[in-house]
């Protein structure tokens, strides 16, 4: 198994920029999560899905911010437009319910807004 | 509602040393409770977790954890710590028949040579 996989790893962008980041979940998995990483807020969930439907994105922190999953292997998160203070790390994880929802991390997308 | 807390945001321990590092949970029902690492510019990697089974779990890399229901604890443990071992680790709750995981604000494992 390739595992979760996100690109890309790294993005630079300018202020402003709209930003997509990619993310494909182990496959049979029927959760995913969307989270972002700070020096100064921890680790942050932003939103999952469960069978593909959005079931909570009360972590969302703006409208610029929003989240697809259009089928069970992919999903993408938008940002538009982007600012410096987006600047993070971004995990995708996707977990299974016949797993005791224990999650599997991908590498991260490591995004700086200047 | 379910919740984490962790004590202590930093650990400093030196090499051989027993590490402890103190994870306190709430849940209102039976919880799966889960430790995971987190080296420099990686994912979270899942080091064990409790499902309702021994309470005593074992995982990789050395290190275990007891799950505690009278003191609402899940505390891990290895006995002697190594270079290696530096890194930052996330106590987590689920609860069963839901999605969604909760993450402690996590605790930074300093090992001095």
């Amino acid at each position: 198994d390739a595992g979760v996989i996100q690109s890309p790893r790294h993005e630079v962008t300018e202020m402003g920029q709209e930003v997509t980041l990619r993310c494909k979940p182990i496959s049979g998995h029927n959760s995913l999560f969307w989270y972002r990483q700070t020096m100064m807020r921890g680790l942050e969930l932003l939103i999952y899905f469960n069978n593909n439907v959005p079931i909570d994105d009360s972590g969302m922190p703006e409208d610029r911010f929003s989240a697809k999953m259009p089928n069970a292997s992919f999903s993408t998160l938008k940002i538009q437009p982007s600012e410096p203070r987006d600047s993070a790390v971004y995990f995708c994880a996707s977990s299974s319910t016949d797993r005791y929802n224990e999650q599997f991390f991908g590498p991260g997308t490591r995004l700086t807004v200047l | 509602a379910q919740s984490v807390t962790q004590l202590g945001s930093h650990v400093s321990v030196s090499e051989g040393a027993l590490v402890l590092l103190r994870c306190n949970y709430s849940s209102s029902v039976p919880p799966y409770l889960f430790w995971y690492v987190q080296y420099p510019n990686q994912g979270l990697q899942l080091l064990l977790k409790y499902t309702s089974a021994a309470t005593l779990v074992k995982g990789i890399n050395g290190f275990e954890a007891e799950f505690k229901k009278s003191e609402t604890s899940f505390h891990l443990t290895k006995p002697s710590a190594h270079m290696s071992d530096a890194a930052e680790y996330f106590c987590a709750v689920s609860e069963g028949g839901g999605f969604k995981t909760i993450f402690g604000a996590g605790t930074r494992l300093f090992v001095k040579a």
